[in-house]
């Protein structure tokens, strides 16, 4: 099975932050991955897939790349919309998500 | 409007089962590989299950054996029968619909999820 390792676990950043969050895959998944958010109470929402590709409707601060094991995701300029919690997802063989990054008011 | 919709969530003791549905509206879910994606109380996302537009489906160890997905594709609605129940699965079950139609892909429609509880 792919495991998944995210960090940090925990990101305190400030509104106007830039913010940079790591994935890592246990074997090569190519360009298979995809990142969303999650705020409490609420169903994941898909941020980007295919490493880069922004999902329509996400605003353009939000960017992902790599390939192979090793992906990130950067928000360009913290908004106050974007605290919450983000996972990374590998869709090379079914799903395994990573643990999530919080990314909470410093 | 592409909508999923879960029920089915109760409290259960365990050793007990239980049959989550999943509706969905907007798209036929023969077309795209449909998903159960738990999250214990404050964890992570786990995937559990998956069927493919052929019906193929595919579990994570933690479940199988015990969990079975199954879709009625006349009522357009996936459903995850849940035998043996532990405390461990204790948590909000979501159903993901697929963005294409490919071997694997990202998720690009949710439910709103439904909590199962097992206790006694």
């Amino acid at each position: 099975d792919i495991q998944m390792t995210q960090s940090p676990s925990t990101l305190s950043a400030s509104v106007g932050d830039r913010v940079t969050i790591t994935c890592r895959a246990s074997q090569s998944i190519s360009t298979w991955l995809a990142w969303y958010q999650q705020k409490p109470g609420k169903a994941p929402k898909l941020l980007i897939y295919q490493a880069s590709t922004l999902q329509g409707g996400v605003p353009s601060r939000f960017s992902g790349s790599g390939s192979g094991t090793e992906f990130t995701l950067t928000i360009t300029s913290l908004q106050p919309d974007d605290f919450a919690t983000y996972y990374c997802q590998q869709c090379n063989t079914y799903s395994t998500f990573g643990q999530g990054t919080k990314v909470e008011v410093k | 409007e592409v909508q999923l919709v879960e029920s089915g969530g109760d409290l259960v003791q365990p050793g007990g089962s239980l049959r989550l549905s999943c509706a969905a509206s907007g798209f036929r879910i023969t077309t795209y590989s449909m998903n159960w994606v738990r999250q214990a109380p404050g964890k992570g996302l786990e995937w559990i299950s998956s069927i493919t537009s052929s019906s193929i489906t595919k579990h994570a160890d933690s479940v199988k054996g015990r969990f079975t997905m199954s879709r009625d594709d006349a009522k357009n609605s996936v459903f995850l029968q849940m035998d043996t129940l532990r405390a461990e699965d204790t948590a909000v079950y979501f159903c993901a619909k697929e963005q294409r139609r490919l071997s694997f892909d990202a998720y690009d429609i949710w439910g709103q999820g439904t909590m199962v509880t097992v206790s006694s």
